[in-house]
Formats: C-alpha cells, structure tokens, sequence
C-alpha cells in the first residue's frame, strides 16, 4: 500500500512564525501536491512538483512556499504565518502519467 | 478552467436508507472522475473512479457512473450503514494531472 506521511497532525504556531510542513512518500512517486481544507470550500491546491527540484504554482500559493530536495519528501513552508492560514493542509502524491492520488492524513495547523 | 459543483449537505440518513450525492462538472477533453471519502480524523481515501465516459466505479457498495451528456458523476449506495458516515469529495483530473475538488458533502447515517 502507498504511504503518505505528514509530520504533525496537529500543530499551533504563533502569526509570523515561520511554519514548515514536511510530507514523505514510500512509493517512489513523482507527483505531489500540497492542498488546504476549509469548510464549504474543498480542497484547493497550493503548490504541487512533477520532479525533484521542480515546483508549480497551484491555485492559492500566496504567502507560501515548497521545497523538493529529494523525491520522496515535499515541504510546505509558510513564510510568515498569518491567521487565514489557519486550515486543514493535506499532501497527496501520484505516479508519473496517473491520475490518481494517495492522500496523508492531515495536518490541522492553527496559528494564534 | 475545469471546476466540480456537488450537492450541498448535511445530509442526515437512517441506516438501510438509499443515498444519492449529485456530482456535475465543467471540463476541457476528457477527464477522469473520482470519489474520495474523508472518515472523521483522517485523510482522503479513493472510493471509486472512473476514466471515460459510460464508464461505472463501484466500490463498498457504492456506484457511479461517468455521464458525459450530462457532464455527470453522481454517487450512489443503495443501503447505508452507520459506519459510511464521513465527507464525501466529487473530483476531476485533466490532462495536468492536477485534482479539482467539489466543496464535499457531509453525511451522517444515524442507527
């Protein structure tokens, strides 16, 4: 079975903290991505990678970043932590040319 | 761009009860079509999918099928059992590979 592991699911940070959220998978995949939940909304991409050391923008990247060292790990660093960052953030990954995508559990990140 | 507009919830159910959640979309070429499932405290986990049209996912009971005269892909159990409590996502993936997200639909099968 893939696995997808984050590193805290839950985490409480202060505002302009700098926050990292880091994200491994087992399955040799090329593709991950990086999501936040919010309620009525879905999940919203915020930056996703095809390779290691590539990183595309996704629909909601303001006031975060990615870092992609090796292939099995993604980052997700919030420069300055603010409270609308306040959110359910969610790492997925995929195959090369597959659609599907393997979920991690979650990390609830609050930020006072 | 491609978007996912599913029915709003909650939606709250006695167990045996049939359940249907609308799901429609707005896409470029050919997508594919999922269903994930979020249970409480965990993440997402693939229910079904389907990658052309006419095509049928099924998975624990629960079906879909990919309409694309509809631009469609409602999920439907016949039986709910307490235990398919969760949030349930309606989402597409073209050509990018990228997965767009309905807002989810919260469902509760009291016993």
């Amino acid at each position: 079975d893939v696995k997808v592991t984050q590193s805290s699911r839950y985490l409480v940070k202060r505002t302009g903290e700098k926050v990292f959220l880091e994200c491994v998978q087992d399955m040799d995949h090329e593709n991950m991505f990086w999501y936040r939940q919010d309620p009525g909304l879905g999940l919203r991409l915020i930056y996703f990678s095809y390779d290691v050391k590539m990183k595309e923008k996704g629909d909601i990247p303001e006031g975060y970043s990615v870092s992609r060292e090796k292939k099995e790990r993604f980052s997700l660093i919030l420069e300055s932590a603010s409270t609308n960052q306040t959110s359910m953030y969610l790492c997925a990954s995929s195959p090369a040319g597959r659609r599907t995508q393997h979920f991690g559990d979650g990390t609830r990140l609050s930020i006072l | 761009g491609d978007s996912v507009t599913q029915m709003e919830g909650p939606v709250t159910l006695s167990e045996e009860a049939f359940l249907t959640i609308n799901c429609t979309y707005t896409a470029t070429g050919y997508p594919s079509l999922f269903w994930y499932v979020q249970y409480p405290g965990e993440g997402l986990q693939l229910l079904l999918k389907a990658t052309k049209a006419d095509d049928k996912g099924s998975n624990k009971g629960f079906e879909a099928t990919y309409r694309k005269e509809t631009t469609s892909f409602h999920l439907e159990k016949g039986s709910v059992q307490v235990s398919d409590s969760a949030v349930y996502f309606c989402a597409l993936s073209g050509n990018d590979y990228k997965l767009s997200f309905g807002a989810g639909t919260t469902v509760t099968v009291r016993a």
